[in-house]
């Protein structure tokens, strides 16, 4: 198994561009979240999925889109990208139930907006 | 009141030390709670769940007291291995599925 896969690891964008960054995992994880990190902030919830076509906003929501068309793939879109979303962007999966799981993090993707 | 709130260090200690973090959540509906571990530029990884009777995992003991909305976790005889960023995490939800809310981490470096 290779996990959660994240790609690109580094980016970088100049202010109004557009990108997708990918997510895939091969557990079989019904539920798939993005976080972005940032220095003293902690890891912020931006979008979150409970199953293929379902999904929903998290914390920082604004700027960001998602879709999940499958089970293993939870690309996250930037629509038009600004220096605020400068940050390291994480995507995590696990098993969905009426207990908590273990989250399962990707690498992470570097992001520098200019 | 920072909804999960931890000391963001550093906690600087030798090796074989003894070396203890809390974390307070501020929602006292929290369910689940765990501590995950971060590497310089990595992601985090879970370290272990916490459970209402306090657990432990060799050199690593986590409590938790509700009544106060706390969390800690005690590591005994520190490696060097052991340098990191300790999150403190706390499922906000009670309706089954994730909504996690992390603290910002507490970093530790442990010397020879």
């Amino acid at each position: 198994n290779a996990g959660v896969t994240q790609t690109p690891k580094f980016q970088v964008l100049k202010t109004g561009q557009s990108m997708t960054l990918q997510c895939a995992q091969d557990m079989n994880h019904e539920y798939m979240s993005w976080y972005r990190q940032d220095p003293g902030m902690g890891l912020r919830l931006i979008h979150y999925s409970v199953g293929a076509g379902i999904t929903d906003q998290g914390e920082v929501p604004n700027g960001y889109n998602v879709s999940r068309s499958t089970t293993e793939d939870f690309p996250l879109r930037l629509l038009s990208a600004a220096p605020s979303q400068t940050s390291v962007y994480f995507c995590a999966s696990s098993p969905l139930g009426l207990t908590s799981y273990e989250q399962y993090f990707g690498p992470g993707t570097r992001l520098t907006v200019t | 009141r920072k909804e999960v709130e931890q000391d963001p260090g550093p906690f600087n200690v030798p090796e074989g030390a003894t070396v203890a973090f809390n974390c307070t959540y501020s929602n006292s509906a929290s369910q689940s709670f765990f501590w995950y571990r971060q590497d310089c530029r990595k992601e985090p990884k879970l370290l272990m769940s916490v459970y209402s009777s306090g657990n432990e995992d060799g050199r690593f003991t986590a409590q938790l007291n509700r009544a106060s909305q706390y969390i800690s976790l005690l590591i005994r005889d520190s490696k060097l291995s052991d340098s990191a960023t300790y999150l403190c995490v706390v499922n906000w939800g009670n309706t089954g599925f994730q909504k996690l809310v992390f603290g910002t981490g507490t970093r530790l470096l442990v010397s020879p």
